[in-house]
């Protein structure tokens, strides 16, 4: 069953600081895998996307990596701010139908604190 | 910023009234997609079109109906909610294509059922 898990569920860290979070991801043939954050009462909004041969992406403060032979991503927020408050959810695409399929998980809720 | 909407943006109605959930994009993209999201939880794909006069459903069991006679329009319609149905439902749209293409996910409509 293809699924995606993300640690840790819920994170609390204070402005300024950097954090990680984890992604894995058993979803096969994998195609991308992109993160997202969603704030609170809103639609998640791409933040990167990784395909198989990308290692390393950076989008400002954000630095996702991909391990596509342990099927593992992180994504690395540097200076934290109080607008990084919000759910950051890993979805993984496969390239096994026309609708690419989309695999999500379940977020993890980061708090910024002043 | 993406160009999709969705209203109502919060919803409190009574046990077994018919509601509809309306969605719209300004992007011109043929696929469009509904997903129920529960507090914590994954996003959970309900309906799906490719293109006018053409839906599916997802891989969650779900008592709603869709409907796709314009492109830029994709409206979930509960024929009798009932208080299982309360969550959080997000419209997404995409370009054509298969595997990887990004997701525009509108603001979501917060349904509870009383």
């Amino acid at each position: 069953k293809n699924q995606v898990e993300q640690s840790p569920q819920s994170l609390i860290i204070l402005e300024g600081k950097n954090c990680t979070l984890q992604c894995n991801y058993t979803v096969s043939p994998f195609s991308n895998l992109r993160w997202y954050k969603q704030d609170t009462g809103r639609g998640p909004v791409s933040l990167t996307i990784m395909t198989f041969s990308e290692n390393t992406k950076s989008n400002g403060r954000y630095t996702a990596t991909l391990d596509a032979d342990t099927k593992q991503s992180s994504l690395h927020i540097t200076a934290s701010q109080l607008s990084d408050s919000a759910s950051y959810i890993c979805v993984v695409s496969d390239r096994g139908s026309t609708l690419g399929r989309l695999y999500f998980g379940r977020g993890t809720q980061l708090t910024v604190w002043p | 910023e993406a160009d999709i909407y969705q209203t109502p943006r919060y919803l409190v109605i009574g046990t077994g009234k018919k509601i509809t959930l309306e969605c719209s994009q300004t992007m011109g993209h043929d696929k469009m997609y509904w997903y129920q999201q529960d507090p914590g939880m994954e996003l959970h794909l309900i309906h799906y079109s490719y293109g006018v006069n053409s839906t599916e459903k997802g891989d969650l069991s779900s008592e709603s109906t869709v409907s796709r006679i314009r492109t830029e329009h994709f409206p979930l319609t509960l024929e009798s909610a009932r208080p299982s149905h309360t969550s959080q439902y997000l419209c997404a749209s995409s370009e054509s294509g298969t595997s990887g293409v990004k997701q525009y996910f509108g603001p979501g409509t917060r349904l509870t059922v009383t």
